[in-house]
């Protein structure tokens, strides 16, 4: 089955840098790549999505780049501020089948 | 805007009891999951559903485990005999397109003592 490392499991930035969180995954069937923020006893909600036929996305100040090659995918936040400050999952989706990263818990130091 | 609801937000049960944690998906979705996430751990994905019946499961959702649409609203996860390490927050999620985005629930926090 599929399997996705996510790396670091846990990242502390200074307010206005930039954060980098990075999966791999090992299903080349794989062909969607969500990733989300989980706010502590909240539901996770989505901030990017990549499909298999792009190399990158950008919203804003979050972008995600895709190496369908390599299997791996990563998530870039610039500027980030206090309220970035959550746990991040990556995902990836097979058939109908999700499977989740390991999470990275990011701390915004203001 | 639409969203995904759950029911309860909190179920306590005994050891050995039975559970069933409802949710109602947003109404023109067509693809329905459930996930856990014991606290502190990852998103565990436990099974699929599209078209009354199981697209893909994970080893986590055995005999133990059961999903229905009793009707073109609700949709249910029974748990039979709850076990400790059941414990944990469930959600929901639904989305209206093969391969697209999830909508999640809120979750339902179920505590097993």
């Amino acid at each position: 089955g599929e399997n996705v490392e996510q790396h670091p499991s846990t990242l502390s930035v200074q307010e206005g840098d930039s954060a980098v969180i990075k999966c791999t995954y090992s299903d080349s069937a794989s062909n969607y790549f969500p990733w989300y923020k989980q706010e502590l006893g909240k539901r996770p909600q989505l901030i990017i999505d990549i499909r298999s036929n792009v190399g990158e996305k950008k919203d804003q100040r979050i972008a995600v780049t895709l190496n369908k090659t390599a299997k791996h995918f990563s998530l870039h936040i610039t500027e980030t501020q206090p309220e970035d400050s959550a746990v991040y999952f990556c995902a990836a989706l097979g058939y109908q089948k999700v499977t989740f990263g390991t999470g990275t818990k990011l701390q915004v130091i203001p | 805007e639409p969203e995904v609801t759950q029911t309860p937000s909190h179920q306590v049960t005994q050891m050995g009891q039975e559970v069933i944690l409802r949710c109602v998906p947003i109404s023109n979705h067509l693809y329905f999951y459930w996930y856990r996430q014991i606290l502190g751990q990852k998103v565990e994905f436990l099974v699929s559903f599209y078209n009354n019946e199981i697209s893909e499961k994970s080893e986590i959702f055995d005999d133990q485990f059961s999903v229905e649409r009793p009707d073109g609203s609700n949709f249910t996860l029974k748990i039979r005999s709850t076990k400790l390490e059941d414990s944990a927050m469930y959600f929901c999620a639904s989305n209206g397109l093969a391969g697209g985005e999830q909508y999640f629930g809120p979750g339902t926090r179920l505590t097993v003592t």
